[in-house]
Formats: C-alpha cells, structure tokens, sequence
C-alpha cells in the first residue's frame, strides 16, 4: 500500500539545524510531485514547500524562503528537507505528503520538531 | 487567497447532518478545492477533491460543493468516528496551497 514514513524529527536550539527524511513506498515515487506540510501545537496546517518529480524546481512558502531547503533521492524513494536557522516559531509536526496540489494524498504520520533551549 | 471556515466548531449529535463552510477571499477554481478530515494525534486524510468528488474510500455521507468563492462540506448523517477536524484547502499560483482555518465537529 502507499505508504509515507517522515523521520529526523526531535529537539533542537534556537539557530539549529535539523534534517528530516520521508520514504516512500508502494508507488512510483518519480512519478510525483512531493510537498512538505507543518501543523504548530493546536494550531492550522501551513503548506511549506513542494518539489517536482524530476526535483528540478522547488517552491517555498514565505514563511521558510531561504532557511529551509527541501531535496529527493530518486534512487532511495526518499523526500528530504533541510531546516536551518531555526525559530521557536519552526515547533510543529512536519508532514510529507504525496502530490503539490490540488491534492495531497496520502500524508505521513508526522514527526514532531520542538525548537527551544 | 485567504480561506476562511466556518463555524470555527460545531456541536453536533450522531445521526445529524453538518454543515461546513469554506469561503475564499477571492474566486477559485472548483478544481482546485479539496476537504480533509484530521483526528487527534493523526494525520489529514484526504475526503473530497475538485469540489465534490470523494477521495478513494470515502464513504457516501460525504459530499462537497460549491464554486466560485463558497464551498460547502456535507455529512448526511454524523458516525461516531465523524468527529474530528476538518480543513478546506486550494491550490492556486502563489502560494501554491493554502488551508482553512478548520472546523471541529464535536459530540453534544
């Protein structure tokens, strides 16, 4: 079956780096798009970014331009992003999901990064 | 484009209908309008995409509709494994996604 598997998530400093993977199983991989999506604490879910199957172009929200930068093994079926910089306002589960829009479909169960000292 | 949802929860009986608003700040193609349901500790799941088509699975309680800049989730008849929060989405130019504020249908 589909599957997303995201993994890397923990606690980290203010100015951290952090590095969270996402394996991808049961389809095509390269036949894609992938999209990374966050949710803070008891809060709304935010799109982040979105990465085209061949990873030739790469679109971030405002909100990351230039701190976070998201990557795709093609050979390995794995999604990566990068986050750098990081802000206690960067706390949240960050979601892999399959797809750019319109849809995405399925989504990973998440992993949490907490930014505090 | 801002999408707005309403009512921010909504307290509701099994067996009731619900019914969920998402407006748009400007029109938006109907194509580009999905609806997902998230449970706690769980991750979205996809419910209706362009509108008014269920995602694989969904079962038929569910209906979306809608165009322009109102759009509309239905649940016929709320199961108890209904209650849950619930996100309007749409994809547009820039930023390529963006998501309601959500709707949490609660038990009364």
């Amino acid at each position: 079956q589909v599957q997303l598997v995201e993994s890397g998530g923990g606690l980290v400093k203010p100015g951290g780096s952090l590095r969270l993977s996402c394996a991808a199983s049961g389809f095509t991989f390269t036949d894609h798009y992938m999209s990374w999506i966050r949710q803070a604490p008891g809060k709304g879910l935010e799109w982040l970014s979105y990465i085209t199957s061949s990873g030739d172009n790469i679109y971030y929200a405002d909100s990351v331009k230039g701190r976070f930068t998201v990557s795709r093994d093609n050979a390995k079926n794995t999604l990566f992003l990068q986050m750098n910089s990081l802000r206690a306002e960067d706390t949240a589960v960050y979601y892999c999901a399959r797809g750019a829009g319109p849809i995405f479909d399925p989504w990973g169960q998440g992993t949490l990064v907490t930014v505090s000292s | 484009i801002v999408l707005t949802q309403s009512p921010g929860t909504l307290s509701l009986s099994p067996g009731e209908r619900a019914t969920l608003s998402c407006r748009a700040s400007q029109s938006v193609s109907s194509t580009y309008v999905a609806w997902y349901q998230q449970k706690p500790g769980q991750a979205p799941r996809l419910l209706i995409y362009a509108a008014s088509s269920r995602a694989t699975g969904i079962p038929d309680r569910f209906s979306g509709s809608g165009s322009g800049t109102d759009f509309t989730l239905t649940i016929s008849r709320l199961e108890p494994e209904d209650f849950a929060v619930y996100y309007c989405q749409q994809y547009g130019s820039s930023p390529p996604g963006t998501f309601g504020g959500g709707t949490k249908v609660e038990i009364k």
